[in-house]
């Protein structure tokens, strides 16, 4: 049982540059979260996708772009890198919208040059 | 202003407690957690407590809620260097199951 698993784990991107985060998760739950992590700042909402075929803007969603493919896939996209966009990425996900078991990725780290 | 307040460091002796403190402001938070995060690892959830409770105890873990004074903490008895990590507070509201996450208050452990 995976989890929550995330791809890729580390990426260099130059200014400009697209990309694409992918997220799976294997314990059939229905929401899917993206957050970003940057020092002294703690975690903040990208987007969410409280059920499949659904998805929510977040805390700080310029700049990006989610699909959630399926129940078990969300994906986080960058269609333009920025130097700003250099942050630690989370995917999470929870059972149902109760919120009271969130369960995270390993995170991936996103520079951007 | 910030929903979820913490302290960025707290260093400790190990074998001492430790008691992390976390202030919310919104009233009509139904969960409360506390997440712990290791290095270069994701968040891992410790424990939670509902709103209408004051206390939770889970072996070395002990949360309190003061609600009227919208505070929450995190007790670690008989703290280890495997402690050092960044706990985070969250509050989720009723009708709103997004937790909202505090900055993180990184725990330093020391012989």
């Amino acid at each position: 049982n995976a989890g929550v698993t995330q791809t890729p784990k580390f990426q260099v991107l130059k200014t400009g540059q697209s990309m694409t985060l992918q997220c799976a998760q294997d314990m059939n739950h229905n929401s899917m979260y993206w957050y970003r992590q940057d020092p002294g700042m703690g975690l903040r909402l990208i987007y969410y996708s409280a059920s499949e075929g659904t998805t929510d803007k977040g805390e700080v969603p310029n700049g990006y772009n989610v699909s959630r493919l399926n129940k078990r896939e969300f994906s986080l996209r960058l269609e333009s890198a920025a130097p700003s966009q250099t942050s630690v990425y989370f995917c999470a996900s929870s059972e149902d919208s109760s919120g009271n078991t969130i369960y995270f990725g390993e995170g991936s780290w996103l520079t951007v040059v | 202003g910030e929903d979820v307040e913490q302290s960025l460091f707290l260093s400790v002796r190990e074998g001492d407690s430790s008691v992390i403190n976390c202030t919310y402001t919104d009233s009509s938070s139904t969960y409360l957690y506390w997440y712990k995060q290791e290095p270069g690892a994701g968040l891992q959830l410790l424990t939670y407590i509902f709103s209408n409770m004051d206390m939770k105890q889970d072996q070395r873990l002990t949360v309190l809620l003061n609600k009227k004074d919208k505070h929450l903490s995190l007790r670690i008895a008989d703290t280890q260097t495997g402690d050092s990590a960044i706990y985070f507070c969250a509050e989720s509201m009723e009708g709103s199951y997004i937790p909202t996450f505090g900055r993180g208050t990184s725990l330093i452990v020391h012989p």
